[in-house]
Order: C-alpha cells, then structure tokens, then sequence
C-alpha cells in the first residue's frame, strides 16, 4: 500500500540556522510529491511541488525540495529560518494512478527558538 | 484565488445527533476530498469524490457518508455523532491532482 513517513514528529532549530526536514514515501511509481504548510487554526497552504523535471525544486517562503529516486525521498530545506516559519510540515504523494487522491504523511510540528 | 469554503469554523454536538460538514469551491474542479486531521496521524482521507454525485471511500469512511450534488459542493454527513468523531475537519478540492487547496477546516467537538 502507498505510504508516506515523515520520521521527525518535532523539530526545533534556532532562528537563523537552517532546516531539513525528511519525507518517505512508498510507492510502485514515481509520484507526484507535495509539501504543504499548516499554521495555527488554519488550512494547508502549498510550499512546492514536483511532477517531473529537475528533481530540486522551488517553492515559496524561500524553500526548497529535493527528489531522490534511489532513497524515495523527497526533504524539505530551507538554509535560514525565521520565527514566522513555526507551523506544522506536511509532504504528501500524489497517486495518479487508479483513483486520484493525495496521501499525506503525520505531519512535522517545527517550533523556532529565538 | 482559489476558495474552498467550510460552512462552520467550530461545531459542538451530541452524541448520537446527525451532523452536516459543507464545503463549497468555487474554481470548478472535478475533485473534492474530505480529510480528518488527528494530532500524530496526519491527514487521513475519509471520502473523495472525482465527479458530480459520484463517490470513493478513503482510508476511514467508517461512520460517514458523503453527498456531491453539485459540483462546486461536497458535504460530510456523520450519521450518528461519537466521541471518537471530534476532531479536525478539512475539505480539500483539486483540478486532476495537479494541486490540492484546502479549506480553513472545521474543529468538530462531539459531547
């Protein structure tokens, strides 16, 4: 069955330092792969996106994402942090074949030391 | 912008009563997708719906069911509410899977 693990279900980091967080997923094809972020009290937002193509990719709020077939991977960077950044990280797979739907992992929960 | 619109920000209900989740988009597109979201868990799909009056079951469709009668709304009926039903809502629409938007959810409280 599609799976998607995100292993860090908290993260702190210092304001200014930067950021990795993990995404895996399990999946018999290559997905279409999402990062979404959820601030307090409110919806998923789109960070980025990959389908195809280069396999780092850019997103808003200066983060990135690199997909790494060989480690079904696809982590979430950003090389410094601000306070505005705490929220919930969520990566999710697309599944395009059959019924589509996403598949989102548990969630990482990032809290920002000042 | 894309706007997808749940009825209610909080609900509190009673065990046992029939509950009504609404959610409307208004870009047109095919999919609309029922989420519950459970500290740990993630979001976990409850129902999806790909077309007009038509129906998938997700992850965890125990204890739901869902209505599509138009294509810009899809609702969440809980039949008979229970404690293990609070939780936090989200309605999601997409056009093919080429991005989903998200609504601001609905916190449910079951009594």
């Amino acid at each position: 069955a599609q799976s998607v693990t995100q292993p860090d279900i908290h993260i702190t980091v210092s304001e200014g330092a930067s950021l990795e967080l993990r995404c895996n997923y399990s999946y018999g094809a290559t997905p279409y792969l999402f990062w979404y972020v959820q601030s307090p009290g409110q919806g998923l937002q789109l960070l980025l996106k990959y389908f195809s193509g280069d396999t780092l990719v850019q997103g808003i709020k200066g983060f990135e994402a690199e997909f790494k077939r060989s480690q079904s991977s696809f982590n979430l960077r950003k090389p410094s942090v601000h306070w505005s950044d705490a929220a919930e990280y969520f990566c999710a797979v697309g599944l395009i074949q059959g019924a589509q739907k996403l598949v989102f992992g548990q969630g990482t929960r990032l809290t920002i030391n000042p | 912008d894309v706007k997808v619109t749940q009825s209610s920000r909080y609900l509190v209900k009673r065990t046992g009563e029939k509950v009504f989740l609404e959610c409307v988009q208004d870009m047109d597109h095919e999919n609309m997708f029922w989420y519950r979201q459970d500290p740990g868990l993630g979001l976990r799909l409850i129902y999806f719906s790909y077309d007009v009056k038509m129906k998938e079951k997700g992850d965890i469709p125990e204890g739901y069911s869902v209505s599509r009668e138009k294509k810009e709304r899809f609702s969440l009926i809980l039949e008979s509410a229970s404690t293990n039903q609070t939780s936090m809502y989200l309605c999601a629409s997409s056009p093919r899977l080429i991005e989903a938007f998200f609504g601001q959810g609905t916190r449910l409280t079951v009594v």
